[in-house]
């Protein structure tokens, strides 16, 4: 079974601009959910979506916004970025969102860099 | 407000010794404790998931314990290898399971 893809790998952009990152989640998994990953604060939550509905939202500004499609797979969107949003960007998937007690399985993020 | 505490937050050991990581939790309520390997460049692996009911879970040379009394779990790396070099990341699950709470992280560098 093919992990979690996330594209692209690398990005690189400038204050102001906005950014799409996708995220294709294993087969079946239905929630997909995103993470900020920075050395000074760690893993952060953004936001959860299942069946194309965002069920859960990290406290992160309203720059941050994300959609699922009916395959599943999901967008974030970063608007007029900051330089405090490089970051890894993490997406995971599980088969449900009331599946607590299974894992999430991540992929390998999408690195952000803004200049 | 909850938190996760992971201590240290860094640590070297020689190829071979054993090692435990420390994480202390104010998650309330709370629905299971997860730990996750990081390795550099990579998205984190799940190593274990405890529930209340669970005080302690095996994966190969990675042993967790849970105390929900204290609020305490600790991971215990046995024989390490130089492939244990990662962060290791504590998450526990609130209410319903659906609010995460991460740790900051245990940077684990195993020398040869």
């Amino acid at each position: 079974k093919a992990g979690v893809t996330q594209t692209p790998r690398y990005l690189i952009k400038t204050r102001g601009q906005q950014v799409t990152l996708s995220c294709s989640p294993i087969s079946g998994h239905r929630s997909v959910s995103w993470y900020q990953q920075t050395p000074g604060q760690g893993l952060q939550f953004l936001f959860e979506y299942f069946s194309e509905t965002q069920r859960n939202k990290g406290n992160f500004p309203g720059r941050f916004s994300g959609r699922q499609f009916s395959n599943s797979r999901s967008e974030m969107n970063v608007s007029t970025l900051e330089l405090g949003d490089s970051a890894l960007y993490l997406c995971a998937s599980r088969p449900d969102s009331r599946s607590y007690n299974s894992p999430l399985h991540f992929g390998n993020g999408t690195r952000l860099t803004v200049t | 407000k909850n938190q996760v505490e992971q201590s240290p937050q860094s640590l070297i050991i020689l190829e071979g010794k054993n090692c435990t990581l420390q994480c202390n939790y104010t998650v309330s309520p709370f629905s299971n404790l997860r730990w996750y390997k990081q390795d550099t460049g990579r998205g984190p692996v799940s190593l274990t998931i405890m529930t209340f009911s669970e005080n302690t879970k095996s994966n190969g040379r990675y042993t967790a314990t849970l105390d929900a009394d204290t609020k305490q779990s600790s991971l215990h790396i046995t024989a390490s290898q130089l492939s244990d070099s990662a962060s290791y990341i504590c998450v526990v699950s609130g209410a319903a399971g659906n609010k995460l709470t991460f740790g900051g992280g245990t940077r684990v560098l195993v020398k040869p």
